[in-house]
């Protein structure tokens, strides 16, 4: 089936530790981008790949590093910079033939412990 | 003041009610308009996608867009107690980059 797939749903985070959560979609969409959502907020923009091995920061890049090394994965890493990083992290990958419609993960669940 | 304006309700309704979902937008150049639909500790579904002006029908759901007043509407009838979720509206201009509202938390009561 198509779509895109993130890892894992639930992970917990030591004080100072790096994280990196894994997104891989089958779509083959060009664009990939990686959402924060706190709980009952919208969503703010982290990073974004609109190609391979090119990304721009988005509108709260500072704490989060991103890859994108082939087309079909674009994985983010949570710094020990990110002071607050316990939240809902969604990627969405999209396509240009349709005004940029995308389409989400099902999610992975941070928590700082 | 954000690009996409909405309301994050709750909005509370009885089952079988005709729904309204709505959001205001700022920027003119906006030409593409999305509502998605997102359930508890889930990622959000594409509902509904209309270029432009004009309605847009898909089943028991109709989007609106007026762009000469800047108004998005989501219209929901014979509402079911599976459509409570959140609905998150989104907007883009010919670059592509989405503007999200906030979105409105929609409680259908059985």
């Amino acid at each position: 089936d198509g779509g895109i797939t993130q890892s894992p749903k639930y992970l917990f985070r030591k004080e100072g530790q790096n994280v990196t959560l894994s997104c891989e979609q089958n779509l083959n969409h060009d664009a990939m981008y990686w959402y924060r959502q706190d709980p009952g907020q919208g969503l703010r923009l982290i990073y974004y790949s609109q190609i391979v091995n090119d990304f721009q920061k988005g509108d709260i890049a500072e704490g989060y590093s991103v890859s994108r090394e082939k087309k079909e994965s674009f994985p983010l890493t949570v710094t020990s910079a990110q002071k607050n990083p316990t939240a809902f992290y969604l990627c969405a990958s999209s396509t240009y033939s349709s005004g940029n419609t995308i389409y989400f993960g099902e999610g992975s669940w941070l928590t700082v412990v | 003041q954000k690009e996409v304006e909405q309301d994050p309700g709750p909005l509370s309704v009885p089952e079988g009610a005709i729904v309204s979902l709505n959001c205001t937008y700022s920027n003119s150049a906006f030409q593409y308009f999305m509502w998605y639909r997102q359930y508890s500790r889930k990622g959000p579904e594409l509902l509904m996608y209309t270029y432009s002006s004009g309605n847009k029908e898909d089943g028991r759901f109709t989007a609106q867009v007026d762009k000469s007043s800047k108004y998005i509407s989501l219209f929901i009838r014979d509402s079911q107690p599976s459509d409570s979720a959140t609905y998150l509206c989104a907007s883009s201009d010919s670059n592509y980059q989405l503007i999200w509202g906030a979105g409105t938390k929609l409680i259908i009561k059985p």
